[in-house]
């Protein structure tokens, strides 16, 4: 079971480039990386997803070195509604019961 | 109309009681989940099935049950409601080869 680890908590400001990094150094050869956001009292809502290397969406970077123990969520320009708690999933999609470890996550607070 | 739908959104029940949770799909899935979250925290698995006949434990299956009813509902079961399992429930579900969820509003649940 691939475990990660994130920041507890950052704070960046409105029009800021956001970075958060997961660590996830026991990555298995078969898992993927997916990123989630969730607001309060909602549901997580998907952000990314990726293998290795660089993946990009209209929302968000996925940066994942060659060795693939770590990975850097990427959010350009972020404003007020961005602040929400960011969780970094590592597993493998058909062992439902490895890939679905959201952790504690990083929760980002967009400052004015 | 909203693809994941969750009854009841709110509920506060006594110790002891029994309550069950449901959950519809309308996106065709064939995997559904149930999560808790506790405040301040990550999600954690309680249950999820890949099919109607196929049902698994999560991390955090005791004290729970379900029930697969129909592709499109999943339902949470607890048998006899204990206060630490107040907590805030997820329904999510998932099309196979993907790694995207999608959730539920929530159930929030008080045990009293």
């Amino acid at each position: 079971l691939a475990k990660t680890t994130q920041p507890i908590s950052m704070d960046s400001y409105e029009g800021q480039e956001v970075n958060i990094t997961c660590s996830h150094n026991n990555i298995a050869t078969n898992d993927y990386i997916t990123w989630y956001q969730q607001f309060p009292s909602q549901g997580p809502r998907f952000i990314i997803q990726g293998y290795k290397t660089k993946v990009t969406n209209e929302v968000a970077s996925l940066f994942i070195p060659a060795d693939r123990k770590s990975s850097t969520l990427s959010l350009p320009r972020v404003s007020l509604s961005d602040t929400a708690v960011y969780y970094c999933l590592v597993g493998d999609e058909d062992n439902a019961g490895n890939m679905l470890t959201f952790g504690g996550g990083t929760r980002l607070m967009v400052k004015p | 109309d909203a693809d994941v739908t969750q009854t009841p959104r709110n509920r506060i029940t006594k110790t002891g009681k029994r309550i069950m949770l449901e959950c519809s799909q309308t996106k065709g899935h064939d995997r559904m989940y149930w999560y808790r979250q506790d405040p301040g925290l990550g999600l954690r698995l309680i249950y999820y099935s890949f099919d109607v006949k196929d049902i698994n434990k999560g991390e955090i299956s005791d004290g729970y049950s379900v029930s697969r009813q129909a592709q499109a509902k999943f339902s949470l079961s607890l048998e006899s409601a204990i206060p630490n399992q107040t907590a805030l429930y997820f329904c999510a579900t998932k099309r196979e080869s993907s790694y995207e969820q999608y959730f539920g509003p929530g159930t929030r649940l008080t045990v009293t």
